[in-house]
């Protein structure tokens, strides 16, 4: 059962702010984010533990609605470097596998 | 800041033949992980390593595949007869404490299968 993320794709103005989203169907222990840039490997953003937090990384931030079992990422004046495909990954319970979602690829254009 | 390492970063191999991918984990970690990415798709979990064994794997860790920790820094993804399908980015990652700490993931190795 993987997580479930949205929108697939966004396209955003420099400058511009765009929310991705991540739900799934089963309780989460944490929820993970990273950008990866095309030919590179999963760069980590920020880990979320059911609790419900917020974090931000730069501009950047996450949070963790546990009753709705979804995690929100929120680019806040995105910029040029924010382009990627950010992937949610989830783990159900502690020391488990992460299980990624299918990715949301951002455009960030000048 | 220590990061994983993975070799080779390309590998390009016949149908059918042994391929060993070889990780190098951070070195005070615990866990450690494979997962492929087949071009233009997401990631997916191979298999988790823990105290010298396997603690998950998923469908696609079949027979053909193994996992070792030879020595106390190498981690290994052996592949025995490799398929076409096989062709993907292998990541290894580690992480020190499961379920507190995110998972840092290698460069990856480039599996052709020709």
């Amino acid at each position: 059962q993987q997580p479930v993320q949205s929108p697939q794709a966004v396209i955003l103005r420099e400058g511009e702010d765009a929310v991705i989203n991540c739900s799934s169907s089963k309780a989460l222990y944490s929820v993970h984010w990273y950008r990866q840039k095309h030919g590179e490997a999963p760069v980590f953003l920020m880990i979320l533990l059911k609790g419900g937090e917020q974090k931000g990384h730069d501009k950047i931030s996450a949070s963790f609605n546990e009753k709705k079992q979804q995690s929100s990422l929120y680019l806040t004046a995105s910029q040029l470097s924010y382009s990627g495909t950010y992937f949610c990954g989830t783990e159900y319970a502690a020391g488990n596998k992460l299980t990624f979602g299918g990715g949301t690829r951002v455009l960030v254009k000048p | 800041e220590p990061e994983v390492t993975q070799t080779p970063s390309h590998q390009v191999t016949q149908m059918g033949q042994e391929v060993i991918l070889r990780c190098v984990p951070i070195s005070n970690h615990l866990y450690f992980y494979w997962y492929r990415q087949i071009l233009g798709q997401k990631v997916e979990f191979l298999v988790s390593f823990y105290n010298n064994e396997i603690s998950e794997k998923s469908e696609i860790f079949d027979d053909q595949f193994s996992v070792e920790r030879p020595d106390g820094s190498n981690f290994t993804l052996k592949i025995r007869s490799t398929k076409l399908e096989d062709s993907a980015m292998y990541f290894c990652a580690s992480n020190i404490l499961s379920g507190q700490e995110t998972q840092y993931f290698g460069p990856g190795t480039r599996l052709l299968v020709l």
